[in-house]
């Protein structure tokens, strides 16, 4: 059974500066991993999608990596601003087509 | 392009009552998701569908139905409804492909009294 996690929970940084999110899932057999932001009370709005046979993804600030084999993938924002205060989710796509999601780290930046 | 549509936005239901919540897409996509997520955790897979008339468990698929006759269209039926049901669910779809991002309705907000 895939399980997705995402460390930290919460994470609250001054304006400016660089952050890693991690996520981290149980079984490597997966055909993508993708990362969404989610703001307060809204639907969830893709950032970034790697496919399993792709080591990362850009995007403006934002640069996923993936390790496959190790099952981890980042999300690296650079030079954070107030805006990116979101939920960020990340979540697999297996073998059978399932979405599986991890449970999210709240990002803060503070201004 | 509507892309992903879900109705109602809003819902409140009694113990025992029964809905259906709608999810209509326009973008020809194969693949479509219902997920319920709680306050603070992330997204649950209820249920979802490769194409018209397959449909398959995600991994909270108790108290719940689906079908999908058509390519645009997925609902998601409740029965007897249960005040651990209330949850904000979204409907999702995405094209065949492993290079196939996933696109989301707005969700719908159901509460079970």
């Amino acid at each position: 059974k895939q399980e997705v996690t995402q460390i930290p929970a919460a994470l609250s940084v001054p304006e400016g500066e660089n952050l890693v999110l991690n996520c981290s899932f149980t079984d490597s057999a997966i055909y993508n991993l993708q990362w969404f932001r989610q703001d307060p009370g809204k639907g969830l709005t893709s950032l970034l999608l790697i496919q399993s046979s792709q080591r990362e993804q850009t995007s403006g600030r934002l640069n996923a990596s993936l390790d496959k084999s190790s099952g981890r993938s980042t999300l690296y924002i650079a030079a954070s601003q107030p805006g990116d205060s979101a939920t960020y989710l990340c979540a697999v796509r297996d073998r059978d087509d399932k979405i599986i999601f991890g449970k999210g780290t709240r990002l803060h930046i503070l201004p | 392009n509507a892309g992903v549509t879900q109705t109602p936005k809003f819902r409140i239901l009694k113990i025992g009552q029964s809905m259906t919540l709608q999810c209509a897409q326009d973008m020809n996509h194969n693949y479509m998701y219902w997920y319920r997520q709680d306050p603070g955790m992330g997204l649950k897979l209820i249920y979802y569908s490769v194409g018209a008339g397959i449909t398959d468990k995600g991994e909270v698929p108790n108290g719940y139905n689906v079908s999908r006759s058509t390519t645009e269209d997925f609902p998601l039926r409740l029965e007897l409804a249960a005040p651990s049901q209330t949850s904000v669910y979204f409907c999702a779809s995405s094209l065949t492909g492993t290079n196939s991002p996933l696109h989301f309705g707005n969700g719908t907000r159901l509460t079970v009294t």
